[in-house]
C-alpha cells in the first residue's frame, strides 16, 4: 500500500544527544515536509523540500538539520542546539495534484530525558 | 495576528447529533486554500475536505461538509450523524496562494467528544 512510514514510535533521547528522525514515502510525491506539535498546540512547519537536493527552513528551524538525498526519504536530525526537543513530530508529503493535499506519516513522540 | 483561529478548545455533542466546529482565517490573498483534518488519539493527521477560494459550492466529503462564507472569512466543518470514532481533535489549516511553495498554516484545534 502507498503511504508515509515514519520511525521509531517512540524515541528518547539524552540531553545534548543528536537524534534522526526517518520519514519515508512512497507516493512518488514530490514535496515534503516535517511539522512539530506541542501539547495543545497546531503543526508548526520546521523544514520543507519541494525537490530532491533542495529544502528550506520553515517557521522554527533553529536546533534542526534535513536532508533530501532521495525522492522517498526526507530525514529529520534533532541537534542538541534544540533547547526543548521534546515534541511530537509529523512527516507530510504533498500530492502535487488539484487540490495539493498534504498527507502525514504516523508521527513521532520524541522525549530528551 | 493569528492566520487561523479556531474558537472552540473543546466540544461534548451526544452521538448521531451535527456538529459544527468553528474557523476562521485571515487573507488578504484572493487565491487560496482551506482543509479540515482530523486527529485520533494515535496521533496521525487524517485529511477530510477542501475548500478552494474560487470554489462556488461548499465542499462534501460523505459526512463531512464545509460552510464556507468568504465574505465572513469563515470555513466551518459541519460533521453530520456524528459517531463514537469522530472524537478526535480537529484542525483547519489554509495555504495562502495556490503555488506550490506556499506554506499550510494550521490552527490550534478543537478537541471534540462525541457522547454515546
Amino acid at each position: 500500500d502507498g503511504g508515509i512510514t515514519q520511525s521509531p514510535k517512540y524515541l528518547f533521547r539524552k540531553e545534548g544527544q543528536n537524534v534522526t528522525l526517518s520519514c519515508e514515502q512512497n507516493l512518488n510525491h514530490d514535496a515534503m515536509y516535517w511539522y512539530r506539535q506541542d501539547p495543545g498546540q497546531g503543526l508548526r512547519l520546521i523544514y520543507y523540500s519541494q525537490i530532491v537536493n533542495d529544502f528550506q527552513k520553515g517557521d522554527i528551524a533553529e536546533g534542526y538539520s534535513v536532508s533530501r538525498e532521495k525522492k522517498e526519504s526526507f530525514p529529520l536530525t534533532v541537534t542538541s542546539a534544540q533547547k526543548n526537543p521534546t515534541a511530537f513530530y509529523l512527516c507530510a508529503s504533498m500530492t502535487g495534484g488539484v487540490p495539493d493535499t498534504q498527507y502525514f506519516g504516523p508521527g513521532t513522540r520524541l522525549t530528551v530525558l | 495576528a493569528q492566520k487561523i483561529t479556531q474558537t472552540q478548545p473543546g466540544m461534548f455533542v451526544q452521538e448521531k447529533e451535527a456538529v459544527t466546529l468553528d474557523c476562521t482565517y485571515d487573507t488578504s490573498d484572493q487565491s487560496y486554500g482551506l482543509f479540515w483534518y482530523k486527529q485520533p488519539s494515535s496521533g496521525e493527521m487524517i485529511f477530510l475536505i477542501y475548500q478552494g477560494s474560487y470554489d462556488e459550492q461548499n465542499a462534501t466529503e460523505g459526512r463531512y461538509s464545509l460552510n464556507f462564507q468568504k465574505a465572513r472569512k469563515s470555513a466551518n466543518l459541519v460533521i453530520s450523524a456524528s459517531q463514537l470514532g469522530d472524537s478526535a481533535m480537529y484542525f483547519c489549516a489554509m495555504r495562502e496562494g495556490l503555488n506550490r511553495d506556499d506554506k499550510i498554516i494550521f490552527g490550534k484545534g478543537t478537541r471534540l467528544h462525541i457522547l454515546p
